[in-house]
């Protein structure tokens, strides 16, 4: 099963950009990376997914390192809205068994 | 466009009751999955379907029970409710396997 690793927490200062790591070190070739966030008493909604190449959006960026076994999302200023817990997600070599949730990284942001 | 409701928000239960759990969708979408996730923990995958008919077994399926006989509506049924079973959980959706998955509210659950 490809697994993902991330810190338990992170803080940052409002305003300032924040890097988030995950270690994949075992994800197969066609493993998209997903990043989704969890705010308190919400359910998960989606940041940016990726394969290979770095991607942009609205609400993020994710770094994606050549050998693909680790990846960083970026947020460019962090804002109090942004304190949420953070998944990096990679698909089980399963049909149908879609995303593994592990416990994600708990952002603070503070003012 | 209301996209994925849940029913109940907060339901408590005893020991050994049964419910369900609803979940409906109004994007259309074929994939449908019910996660449940315990206190400072990531989400488990406990039931998915990929389109009406048709439904697997996720991660954790034991205690649990699906049916998917619309592409809107994919209840999850509590036979006999245990304190384990205490939860919070989510629903979603997607249009394809790999692709975002857009979640519910979710319903949580105590069991006493």
């Amino acid at each position: 099963d490809a697994k993902t690793t991330q810190p338990n927490s992170m803080e940052s200062n409002e305003e300032e950009p924040v890097h988030l790591p995950c270690n994949h070190s075992t994800i197969s070739g066609t493993d998209y990376i997903h990043w989704y966030r969890q705010l308190p008493s919400q359910g998960p909604e989606y940041v940016i997914h990726g394969l290979t190449s770095n991607v942009n959006n609205r609400m993020a960026s994710l770094a994606i390192a050549e050998d693909r076994k680790s990846s960083t999302l970026i947020l460019h200023r962090a804002t109090l809205r942004d304190a949420a817990v953070y998944y990096c997600i990679l698909r089980l070599d399963n049909y149908g068994q879609n995303f593994v949730f592990g416990p994600g990284t708990r952002l603070s942001v503070l003012p | 466009n209301a996209g994925v409701t849940q029913t109940p928000k907060f339901r408590i239960l005893k020991i050994g009751q049964s419910m369900t759990l609803q979940c409906t969708q109004d994007m259309n979408h074929n994939y449908m999955y019910w996660y449940r996730q315990d206190p400072g923990m990531g989400l488990k995958l406990i039931y998915y379907s990929v389109g009406a008919g048709i439904t697997d077994k996720g991660e954790v399926p034991n205690g649990y029970n699906v049916s998917r006989s619309t592409t809107e509506d994919f209840p999850l049924r509590l036979e006999l409710a245990a304190p384990s079973q205490t939860s919070v959980y989510f629903c979603a959706i997607s249009g394809q396997l790999q692709e975002t998955q857009y979640f519910g509210p979710g319903t949580r659950l105590l069991v006493l």
